[in-house]
């Protein structure tokens, strides 16, 4: 299992502004996943990208994952104060390892 | 939807004691992991659990930890002498197939407080 590394370890954003987030990773993965925490919650899954895939769309979100330079981007469009969170990916071995993550504050 | 559950979802007790935390996974899974998470701090892996044995343990994972499958519904979590610094949010969580190809479904998480 390897971590991810997420940037920026925060962002804050108003209400309809879209949210980037990035992942960067060390060695050749089979996919990647992100991640969700509300505080003092368990961990909610968002996407899976394979790594033979570039760009994945979820509702408002958008992955991307470049595996010549080993990083990967969440897009959040049009962020609702329910998405302040933190956010995490994660290349899966026989289990997840995350890393500090991306905690994003949407004001209304 | 099915989903992950753990009770209870607070534990007190003393340094020193036992405590059991218990986690029903999805009843289809067949993977199911704990994960801790020091307040403040990122969620660290413990151990992952498949066909009653461990696959995997952190460094974290010591031998005051252990897991169980003790029926084909619950997983628990004993820690046997608590220290103060195991105070912290316990996840459950679980998955159908390995978490490499296959997403983690994670319960509500249990708080334990050591005093």
């Amino acid at each position: 299992s390897q971590q991810g590394e997420e940037d920026p370890q925060a962002l804050s954003i108003q209400e309809g502004e879209n949210a980037t987030m990035n992942c960067s990773y060390k060695t050749s993965i089979n996919n990647l996943q992100w991640y969700r925490q509300n505080s003092g919650r368990g961990l909610v899954h968002l996407i899976l990208i394979r790594s033979n895939e570039r760009e994945k769309h979820s509702g408002r979100l958008r992955v991307t994952l470049d595996t010549s330079k080993k990083s990967s981007s969440l897009l959040i469009t049009a962020s609702r104060a329910a998405d302040t969170a933190s956010y995490f990916c994660s290349t899966p071995g026989t289990a997840l390892i995350f890393g500090k993550g991306t905690t994003l504050s949407v004001s209304s | 939807e099915p989903e992950v559950t753990q009770t209870p979802s607070h534990q007190v007790t003393q340094m020193g004691q036992e405590v059991i935390l218990r986690c029903v996974p999805i009843s289809n899974h067949l993977y199911f992991y704990w994960y801790r998470q020091i307040l403040g701090q990122k969620v660290e892996f413990l151990v992952s659990f498949y066909n009653n044995e461990i696959s995997e343990k952190s460094e974290i994972f010591d031998d005051q930890f252990s897991v169980e499958r003790p029926d084909g519904s619950n997983f628990t979590l004993k820690i046997r002498s608590t220290k103060l610094e195991d105070s912290a949010m316990y996840f459950c969580a679980s998955s159908e197939r390995l978490a490499g190809n296959n997403e983690q479904f994670f319960g509500p998480g249990t708080r334990l407080t050591v005093l």
